[in-house]
């Protein structure tokens, strides 16, 4: 079975310093990645993700990732924190089903907390 | 385009008490999911479905959870009776027909208290 491993269950940052939320994944085949992020009293709205090709996504609100093969890695960044930034972020893998649609195993998340 | 509407948003009820939510996806997307969320964790999936065939319900606790979804269309997701360990976030999501990479439109969740 796929896993994903977020490191960190929360971050706090300065207002526009960088955004590194870690995720790490397991998975036998080659993963689809993606991060989500919800706001308090709100459903997970999607952030990026990568499927193939080009293995840095970028996503919406600036944030991006990097898919590294090799450290079975899938980070999320952000060049500058904007308080709007503060919420729970989720790294989720898709594992393989026939039929369509996707089975996603999420990661427990991290929560980021941006500062003044 | 319209997203996955749930309702209710809230629900309080007391131990033993039959409870439902309800779910209505995005126009379109054949494949709709119910996952439950406890407090301070990732969505864990319950049930999946494939127009109006549940294909993956293996993480449903069949003893007091069903569902259901008639036409193919909206869902509903039911316990009976509720327990204490109950309490946590139900959300409903929906993706196209586009295959393993298509996301999952999440709608804003019911949130279940159990008194």
């Amino acid at each position: 079975a796929q896993s994903v491993t977020q490191l960190g269950s929360h971050v706090s940052v300065s207002e526009g310093a960088l955004v590194l939320l870690r995720c790490n994944y397991s998975s036998s085949v080659p993963p689809y990645l993606f991060w989500y992020v919800q706001y308090p009293n709100q459903g997970l709205q999607l952030l990026l993700k990568y499927t193939t090709g080009a293995t840095l996504v970028k996503g919406i609100n600036g944030f991006e990732a990097e898919f590294k093969k090799s450290e079975t890695s899938f980070h999320l960044t952000k060049p500058s924190a904007h308080m709007s930034d503060a919420a729970e972020y989720f790294c989720a893998v898709s594992d393989a089903v026939t039929g369509g649609g996707n089975k996603l195993t999420f990661g427990t998340g991290t929560q980021l907390k941006v500062e003044l | 385009e319209a997203g996955v509407v749930q309702s209710p948003r809230y629900k309080i009820i007391e131990k033993k008490q039959p409870v439902a939510f309800w779910c209505n996806p995005i126009s379109g997307h054949n494949t709709l999911y119910w996952y439950r969320q406890n407090l301070g964790q990732g969505p864990e999936l319950l049930i999946r479905y494939e127009n109006e065939e549940a294909v993956d319900d293996s993480q449903l606790p069949k003893d007091r959870f069903s569902a259901e979804r008639l036409k193919g269309v909206d869902s509903t997701l039911k316990i009976q009776p509720a327990e204490l360990g109950d309490p946590a976030v139900y959300l409903c999501a929906s993706s196209p027909p586009q295959g393993n990479g298509s996301p999952l439109h999440f709608g804003n969740g019911t949130r279940l208290t159990v008194t």
